[in-house]
């Protein structure tokens, strides 16, 4: 059981935008920034959004993060069949212990 | 250019101990915390823990307290993570990843296979 609660899977059409959400607590996401990563198999993960909403160089402005309170979303507009991949939430807690949430898988149909 | 060059695969058996590798270069090495992040098969990220090469201080998420142990060579730019008794529960992808100052893992390494069986 992950800390932070994602939804197992996410779906949309290209072009399409998609929302994933994470949900957390007091103590992780409502004190700290969150941070989005992408997963694709077979390969390292992807920093995607960090500081809640900031994009790494590089990184296509079509994904944006936000953070309200104790939970965060991250939104791709104008989906890809490229963004299928594994999407990964997560912050640091109060005990310097970073939590990850459980990964939602999207599929581009 | 930072990178993070892992040690390559490993086939162990239960019982039998265990030391990866997670080599640091293009960057001061001392500088940045080093964390690690298991990957179970068909399961998702789970953070191991972390240390400051620095000073070698390390701290270590509660599910991985005893089961494993993070040191670092700062004389080579190097973290660990080392078992002392695999399990076959211990068969996973192993990531080491560097935190940026803004507390983000920015760069990871290529991850390290690791298969426990009898």
């Amino acid at each position: 059981q992950s800390v932070l609660t994602q939804s197992p899977s996410a779906s949309g059409t290209p072009g399409q935008r998609v929302t994933i959400s994470c949900s957390g607590s007091s103590s992780n996401i409502g004190a700290n920034a969150v941070n989005w990563y992408q997963h694709l198999p077979g390969t390292a993960p992807k920093l995607l959004i960090y500081s809640n909403n900031q994009r790494p160089s590089g990184v296509p402005d079509r994904f944006s993060g936000s953070k309200s309170g104790t939970s965060a979303s991250l939104a791709i507009s104008g989906l890809q069949s490229e963004d299928e991949a594994d999407y990964y939430c997560a912050a640091w807690d109060d005990s310097l212990n970073a939590v990850f949430g459980g990964g939602t898988k999207l599929t581009v149909l | 250019e930072v990178q993070l060059v892992q040690s390559g695969a490993e086939v162990k058996k239960p019982g039998e101990s265990l030391k990866i590798s997670c080599k640091g270069s293009g960057y001061s090495f001392t500088n940045y915390w080093i964390g690690w992040v298991r990957q179970m098969p068909g399961k998702g990220l789970e953070w191991m823990g972390i240390i400051y090469p620095g000073d070698s201080d390390t701290r270590y998420s509660p599910s991985f307290q005893g089961q494993v142990t993070i040191s670092a060579d700062k004389s080579i730019s190097t973290a660990y993570l080392q078992w002392s008794s695999l399990k076959a529960s211990d068969t996973a992808m192993y990531y080491c990843a560097r935190r940026a100052a803004a507390a983000h893992f920015e760069y990871w390494g290529q991850g390290t296979l690791v298969t426990v069986s009898s």
